[in-house]
């Protein structure tokens, strides 16, 4: 069965500080995407990030990086510098290898992490 | 431009009525799905339908109840049967290339 732990429920920081958040998944699949999600007080889920568990690069986009280790089955997220801005929830998902061609399964959910900034 | 559009943004029940969820796509992927977010539980699965007149349970089911006879359309209808509808409700569609789209939610409390 698939399963994403995000072990961290609460991180706060100070601004400038770098913060790393945590997400370790399992699958029987050989083909899945990983994804990250902020969800901002107002509800809406932002997209981050979709990586493929064929591409281990990891990426960085501005103050943004992630880790995919396939090795450890995690899939970390660390902001630079952080700011009070980035305060939010933050939802690591797995999904299921495409069905019938073009649809996606299912997205499964880490419980999130509540990133709270300082300033 | 194209989307997901949830209505209501907030919805008040009375115990013991149904309520309908609406979610609407213009993205034209076939597949749809509904979560339900409570604090400190992450985003859990209702339903999902991946083709028209077709749907699967997701993890917590019981008491809700969805249709798709439309591809643009999957709405849930969250009956007397769930007994503690209080969430926040996310409705996604999703299609391979692109990835998952989220709707803004709905807020559902009963009084």
């Amino acid at each position: 069965a698939q399963k994403v732990t995000q072990a961290q429920t609460e991180i706060s920081v100070v601004e400038k500080e770098d913060v790393t958040l945590d997400c370790v998944y399992e699958t029987r699949d050989t083909t899945y995407y990983l994804f990250w999600y902020k969800q901002p007080p107002s509800g809406e889920l932002v997209f981050l990030i979709r990586r493929n568990s064929f591409d281990e690069q990891n990426e960085i986009s501005g103050r943004y990086s992630w880790n995919f280790q396939k090795s450890t089955s995690s899939f970390n997220f660390t902001i630079t510098a952080s700011q009070v801005v980035d305060s939010a929830v933050y939802f690591c998902a797995l999904s299921e290898a495409p069905h019938r061609g073009s649809t996606l399964g299912r997205l499964y959910f880490g419980r999130g992490t509540q990133l709270t900034v300082w300033p | 431009d194209g989307g997901i559009t949830q209505s209501p943004k907030y919805l008040f029940r009375k115990e013991g009525q149904n309520v309908t969820l609406s979610c609407e796509q213009n993205l034209n992927h076939d597949a749809m799905y509904w979560y339900r977010q409570d604090p400190g539980q992450g985003l859990r699965l209702i339903y999902y339908s991946q083709i028209v007149n077709d749907f699967q349970k997701g993890d917590i089911a019981e008491g809700y109840s969805v249709s798709r006879e439309k591809k643009e359309s999957f709405p849930l209808t969250v009956t007397s049967a769930q007994k503690n509808p209080t969430a926040f409700y996310l409705c996604a569609s999703s299609i391979a290339k692109v990835g998952y789209t989220f709707g803004s939610g709905t807020r559902l409390t009963v009084v």
